[in-house]
């Protein structure tokens, strides 16, 4: 069964809208998360490291400003798309793991739409 | 940067032929991922292999990492319709990282009936 979860699976909203994605960890407490960016037919693109109680590790090119991330819990992680715009759509995946030897599990996406 | 470059990036073939993808690159990883995803959902993890020269199988997958864990391959034999999907390497623990992930560019499986 799915160890982690991600919400909601599907968003439609208009430009200028912020909207929030919700990343779980359903059977363990995970202190990292990973948020990626998935374009049709193409691979994952690390966005951002999730810290639990610290600040996200944002990757080249990423507006930390634009994609707030808040780990507020070991279990939770959000990722906030602010004033979204139409290039902002995209297929938005995280990750957790139960310890750094472990494999990352995904979760089942979210496809963010702007009109 | 370490970059896996991850080939062929499209494969349509017809129910019962067998395939190999390939992922390569210049950096030695810990370990490496193969997943399998499918349109609208995540990635589903099917094997990690961390040992060089490691072969593992998982029924008609059969999976390799290089002598020198900078490379890897999946074969599958006698391919079915289900296996279509999006297949993607990923190496962990390049450049001191022991947990952030590098992904190949994945390779589309198309298997026709």
């Amino acid at each position: 069964g799915a160890v982690v979860s991600q919400h909601p699976s599907r968003v439609i909203c208009k430009s200028g809208t912020s909207v929030k994605i919700e990343c779980r960890s359903l059977d363990f407490q995970a202190t990292t998360m990973f948020w990626y960016r998935q374009f049709p037919k193409q691979s994952l693109m690390l966005m951002a490291t999730s810290n639990e109680g610290s600040k996200a590790t944002y990757e080249q090119g990423v507006e930390k400003d634009k994609f707030l991330i808040n780990h507020a819990s070991l279990t939770l992680s959000t990722l906030t798309v602010t004033s979204a715009h139409p290039e902002d759509s995209s297929f938005y995946i995280c990750s957790a793991y139960r310890n750094p030897n472990q494999p990352q599990h995904f979760g089942d996406g979210t496809r963010l739409s702007i009109l | 940067t370490q970059l896996l470059e991850q080939s062929p990036q499209f494969l349509s073939i017809q129910e019962g032929e067998n395939l190999t993808v390939y992922c390569n690159s210049s950096s030695v990883f810990s370990s490496l991922q193969w997943y399998r995803q499918e349109p609208g959902e995540g990635p589903v993890l099917l094997v990690t292999v961390v040992t060089g020269g490691e072969v593992k199988k998982l029924k008609r997958l059969t999976f390799q990492f290089g002598d020198a864990r900078k490379d890897s391959s999946l074969h599958i034999t006698a391919a079915q319709p289900g296996d279509t999907g999006l297949y993607l390497c990923a190496g962990a623990g390049s450049g001191g990282s022991n947990y952030k992930l590098t992904f190949g560019k994945g390779t589309l499986l198309t298997v026709n009936p």
